[in-house]
């Protein structure tokens, strides 16, 4: 069974709105943290944000914020103000495990800006 | 630290050739995962190491699959009698301990097999 989902392959967005990129997870696990990646054409993995199952606040990093449904197990992030550069796959990712080791990561989001 | 490094970054190689690629994480990192990511895919978990240890090893890894991390420091991982669906991007991420510390990716090698 998959332990990431991401149900959409593919999204548009026009420069300067914002953006909900979807991720489900499953794990039996009580904590777990959920990573988002970002990974331009040039190929390299760019880290964007972490939540932790037992953080109550979602995450927020700049333009970048993570909506938290835990009950859900649902990851969503959200991307506001999109800027041309923001074109580029992203990966919702899971760490789970007693000493955190399994890290998997979902089948992507091609997400494209439009000018 | 410069951070993850891995060479070649780029292998052309025949079928049935070996192949060995060489990971070197984040000096303080004591947790490596190999990677394998096809176009268009997310990346597809093969290994992990726990310093020297190699704790966890996916379904994916056939016998002709085999990953080494001497001393905890650098890891290799070596392909045997390589077949064409071998042909993909392959993925080290070097990490601290934690379940809220992100893995560190490498660039990346690129195996071409012809």
């Amino acid at each position: 069974a998959q332990k990431i989902t991401q149900t959409q392959p593919g999204m548009f967005v026009q420069e300067k709105e914002a953006v909900t990129l979807d991720c489900t997870y499953d794990t039996s696990d009580q904590s777990y943290g959920l990573f988002w990646y970002k990974q331009p054409s040039s190929g390299e993995m760019i880290f964007l944000i972490y939540q932790g199952s037992y953080d109550e606040q979602n995450a927020t990093e700049g333009r970048y914020s993570l909506n938290f449904q835990k009950a859900r197990k649902s990851a969503n992030l959200v991307i506001s103000a999109s800027q041309l550069g923001d074109s580029a796959m992203y990966f919702c990712a899971m760490r789970e495990g007693v000493n955190g080791q399994n890290f998997v990561f979902g089948p992507g989001t091609r997400l494209s800006v439009l000018p | 630290d410069t951070g993850v490094s891995q060479n070649p970054r780029h292998k052309i190689t025949k079928r049935g050739q070996n192949v060995t690629f060489r990971c070197d994480p984040i000096s303080e990192h004591n947790r490596l995962y190999w990677y394998r990511q096809t176009l268009g895919q997310g990346p597809e978990f093969l290994t992990y190491f726990q310093n020297e240890a190699q704790l966890e090893k996916s379904r994916l890894l056939s016998d002709r699959f085999s990953a080494e991390r001497p001393k905890g420091s650098f890891s290799t991982l070596e392909i045997q009698r390589t077949e064409q669906g071998d042909s993909a991007m392959y993925l080290c991420a070097s990490s601290p301990g934690g379940l809220n510390t992100e893995a560190f990716f490498g660039q990346g090698t690129r195996l071409t097999v012809v």
